[in-house]
């Protein structure tokens, strides 16, 4: 298996709702990524994790959570988001020294 | 800090011709990876190839292939025999070999900020 989903492929929230997005991998990485993407630029990262601990944060707003339950997810939650959160999330992830291999991506409108 | 620099925000090709898309990067370092990543409009980020500064040998995958110059710190991306499929943005992305300030690989991918690709019938 040498993918990375990810659940669900678009999503509609509202700035009160809390909600999250989930990336599974199966690929024995120990290091997974999440990043937005804005439409025609390269994905800007988020948070890194490595081994199931947080490693980087770069320096995203509260309203977004990561959490790592085990070393094959990844989830971000969201909550009290603005509508310029609205992008496409992708998660990613790598073997230590390795090319990341991304997921399809989780579209985000916020209204 | 790294910077990663594609000049070309749009090229065309004709279908079964040969494209070429540039990449410059800048860096004080001397061990790094260099990566093409492919994203059609179906929006998957996928990896066409992947350069180890520390090999001279230029990384060929297929119909693509790269012009690596270090001392110019270039990295060029060469598809030969364009296909439709191939239409797509692509980005160059730089990643330091440099151990982690907390001791673990250095995990941060610097990107260009891309050339969509049009591959004309």
């Amino acid at each position: 298996d040498t993918e990375v989903t990810q659940t669900p492929k678009h999503l509609v929230m509202g700035m009160t709702n809390k909600k999250s997005l989930k990336c599974e991998q199966h690929m024995g990485h120990r290091a997974m990524y999440w990043y937005k993407q804005k439409a025609k630029k390269p994905p800007e990262l988020m948070f890194v994790y490595s081994y199931e601990k947080l490693s980087i944060n770069e320096s995203v707003p509260s309203r977004f959570s990561p959490e790592c339950p085990n070393s094959s997810l990844l989830n971000l939650h969201l909550h009290a988001l603005q509508p310029e959160d609205s992008a496409l999330y992708l998660c990613a992830s790598s073997q230590e020294r390795n090319e990341q291999f991304f997921g399809p991506g989780t579209r985000l409108t916020v209204l | 800090a790294q910077t990663v620099t594609q000049s070309q925000p749009e090229m065309s090709v004709q279908e079964a011709e040969t494209v070429t898309l540039s990449c410059t990067y800048d860096t004080s370092e001397s061990d790094y990876y260099l990566f093409w990543y492919k994203q059609p409009p179906s929006r998957q980020m996928i990896l066409v190839i992947r350069q180890e500064a520390y090999k001279q040998q230029n990384a060929t995958e297929n119909r693509f292939s790269v012009n690596f110059q270090k001392a110019a710190k270039s990295f060029s991306l060469k598809i030969s025999d364009s296909q439709l499929g191939d239409a797509a943005m692509y980005f160059c992305a730089y990643r330091s070999a440099k151990m982690g300030s907390s001791g673990g690989s250095n995990y941060k991918l610097t990107f260009g900020k891309g050339t969509l690709l049009t591959v004309n019938p």
